[in-house]
């Protein structure tokens, strides 16, 4: 079966840094997503690690260890707009859909 | 700018009809598109795959006959939501992948949500 676990909600300062993690069990690997989710609003792509390490873009980076089946999403410098939900999601293989999370729902306050 | 686009945005019907949703691929050509649910705070959930010129995978729960997937050109897929209820009321979203080689993330159209009255 297929496994993704994330914190439910996290609440952050603006201007600050925040990293939401993600662990996951899959019968296969071929990468890990990064979403983003605003109320009312259809998923936009973050972020993608295929290999262990660190992917830098901007304000948000996200890292993964398939050993440890883990990765997070950092976001710095915190803006109000970052409040969202941020969903973790996994592909097994080949062009297999992406299995969810049930996402972490960031609040960013002043 | 927009990969995928989904038509449309916003459907407010009485029980017991009919909805079609189209989706789209923008200026690429996609021979597997996905279908998404999601109901309020909830995360999204695969209903089908939808396979160009073949018949689509349904995810296990989802019925076939209600939700009908159509995908007749490398461009354009539809869902339709046949004899609607309340309970059908949800958000629907369908995404696609770039097929560029390599591992490319699924794009997501703007979603469609069904209110069932």
């Amino acid at each position: 079966g297929q496994n993704i676990d994330q914190p439910t909600e996290m609440t952050a300062t603006e201007g600050a840094i925040v990293q939401i993690n993600c662990t996951y069990q899959t019968s296969g690997f071929n990468g890990l997503f990064w979403y983003q989710q605003h109320a009312g609003e259809a998923p936009t792509f973050l972020s993608y690690n295929v290999l262990d390490g660190l992917e830098e873009k901007g304000r948000f980076s996200s890292f993964l260890s398939r050993s440890k089946g883990y990765s997070y999403l950092l976001l710095k410098e915190l803006q109000m707009k970052d409040s969202a939900s941020y969903l973790c999601a996994v592909r097994d293989g080949g062009n297999t859909p992406l299995v969810f999370g049930k996402g972490t729902r960031l609040s960013v306050i002043a | 700018g927009a990969v995928v686009s989904q038509h449309p945005s916003w459907v407010i019907c009485k029980s017991g009809t009919s909805v079609k949703i189209e989706c789209r691929s923008l200026d690429f050509q996609a021979t597997t598109m996905f279908w998404y649910r999601q109901f309020p705070k909830q995360s999204l959930m695969l209903m089908a795959t939808s396979n160009e010129g073949s018949k689509a995978t349904y995810e296990q729960g989802v019925e076939k006959d209600k939700f009908l997937i159509n995908h007749a050109s490398l461009t354009l897929s539809t869902l339709t939501v046949t004899s609607a209820h309340p309970e059908d009321s949800s958000f629907y979203i369908c995404s696609a992948s770039i097929p560029t080689g390599g591992v490319q993330p699924q794009h997501f159209g703007d979603g469609t949500r069904l209110s069932i009255l």
